[in-house]
């Protein structure tokens, strides 16, 4: 079956530290992965995506993840955390179905950061 | 170039009423899918609409059914709502599927 796991419900971290959520994935082919933030009350905002290629990719406000297909992952990495990233962090997989393509989310990290 | 975008916002109604959402899709996207967000949870596929017809359903019953228009906007109808239908409702637009872009959400209440 297809899912997407988030094995940390709530982060904590200090302002300045380095933060790194994990997403694990299964999924039979080649996955177009995603992960998203969403702050109290709003939608979903993209920071980053793997469709191919470089398994090292770039996001914005800093964030960086990357797929390792033999770990079945894509962990969202971010040097120094500012306050501002205190938010939900929501890691997807695009899985195509019968001819549908869907996202499938995992059931998000909720990062607290401490001044 | 303009987003997806949802009406309305936020929307309160009565256990048992039918409520409308709509979505206008970003341009020259022709695919549309809905997915709901119940509070701390990820967003659940309800379904996708492709060429004015439903192309593929996740796990919610019959009386979640929806539209799509000539000019792909959609709209998702909800009958004999119940509690648990409150639920943040994200409309994403695409073509063929493979990124899709979300808009910001209708958030609906039932009481």
């Amino acid at each position: 079956a297809q899912s997407v796991t988030q094995p940390d419900i709530h982060i904590t971290v200090s302002e300045g530290a380095s933060l790194e959520l994990r997403c694990n994935y299964s999924y039979g082919a080649t996955p177009y992965l995603f992960w998203y933030v969403q702050s109290p009350g709003q939608g979903l905002q993209l920071l980053l995506k793997y469709f191919s290629g470089d398994t090292l990719v770039q996001g914005i406000k800093g964030f960086e993840a990357e797929f390792k297909r033999s770990q079945s992952s894509f962990n969202l990495r971010k040097p120094s955390v500012h306050w501002s990233d205190a938010a939900e962090y929501f890691c997807a997989v695009g899985a195509r179905n019968s001819g549908t393509y869907k996202y499938i989310f995992g059931t998000g990290t909720r990062l607290k950061v401490l001044a | 170039e303009t987003g997806v975008t949802q009406s309305p916002t936020h929307l309160i109604k009565t256990r048992g009423q039918q409520v409308t959402l709509r979505c206008s899709s970003q341009s020259g996207h022709n695919t549309v899918s809905w997915y709901q967000q119940a509070l701390g949870q990820g967003p659940q596929f309800i379904f996708q609409y492709y060429r004015e017809e439903e192309n593929g359903r996740g796990n919610f019953p019959p009386r979640f059914s929806g539209l799509q228009f000539p000019n792909y906007s959609s709209e998702l109808n909800v009958n004999a709502l119940e509690l648990d239908d409150s639920a943040l409702y994200l409309c994403a637009s695409s073509f063929h599927g493979h990124e899709q872009f979300f808009g910001p959400g209708t958030r609906l209440t039932v009481l």
